[in-house]
């Protein structure tokens, strides 16, 4: 069983350039979140799903996109990278309640210089 | 604003000591939930206390809520070197306020 998986583990952009952060479960639950976390400011929600069809806005939204066609899959996607959005990205899912018992992925750290 | 201090900030120890680490707000959760995060990896529930007063024990692990589910702790027993990481703290909002909020975490570092 492979939880939560997400790629890549690194990578490097360049102002401006754009990219998709991978995330995908298969442990058929419901909610989905992203979350970035940054020394000393904690893990912040970005964005979340609480189904298929369904995303919503977290904390700090701004400058990035999700989207969720299927119950396995929470892509998030930065269009414009900015050196703000520079910090390590953490997909997780859960079941039954909302925001109960978070299974996160690995992470993924991201430098925009 | 809801917030949840985790205190202390820092830790270093020798293994087999005890230690206890905590989590405190002025606001009341439903439930708070521990993680633990070891460098390069995501954060790993560890338990979920949700009635006041509760006592939750997981090995050499013990978790207290609060009586009035605003604060909680975490004591180790004899602790050891796999016990090393952040300790994480989150806590979901009461009544429709279902917004976790999380605090920034205790770094331990058990040395063998």
């Amino acid at each position: 069983n492979a939880g939560v998986t997400q790629t890549p583990k690194f990578r490097i952009l360049k102002i401006g350039q754009s990219m998709t952060l991978q995330c995908t479960q298969d442990m058929n639950h419901n909610y989905m979140y992203w979350y970035r976390q940054d020394p000393g400011m904690g893990l912040k929600l970005i964005y979340y799903s609480v189904g298929a069809g369904i995303t919503d806005k977290g904390e700090v939204p701004n400058g990035y996109n999700v989207s969720r066609s299927t119950t396995e899959d929470f892509p998030l996607r930065l269009e414009l990278a900015a050196p703000s959005q520079t910090s390590v990205y953490f997909c997780a899912s859960s079941y039954g309640q909302f925001n109960e018992k978070l299974f996160f992925g690995s992470g993924t750290q991201l430098s925009v210089l | 604003t809801q917030l949840l201090e985790q205190s202390p900030q820092f830790l270093s120890i020798q293994e087999g000591e005890n230690l206890t680490v905590y989590c405190n707000s002025s606001s009341v959760f439903s439930s708070l939930q521990w993680y633990r995060q070891e460098p390069g990896e995501g954060p790993v529930l560890l338990v979920t206390v949700v009635t006041g007063g509760e006592v939750k024990k997981l090995k050499r692990l013990t978790f207290q809520f609060g009586d009035a589910r605003k604060d909680s702790s975490l004591h180790i027993t004899a602790a050891q070197p796999g016990d090393t990481g952040l300790y994480l703290c989150a806590g979901e909002g009461a009544g429709n306020n279902r917004k976790l909020i999380w605090g920034l975490g205790t770094s331990l570092a058990v040395n063998p």
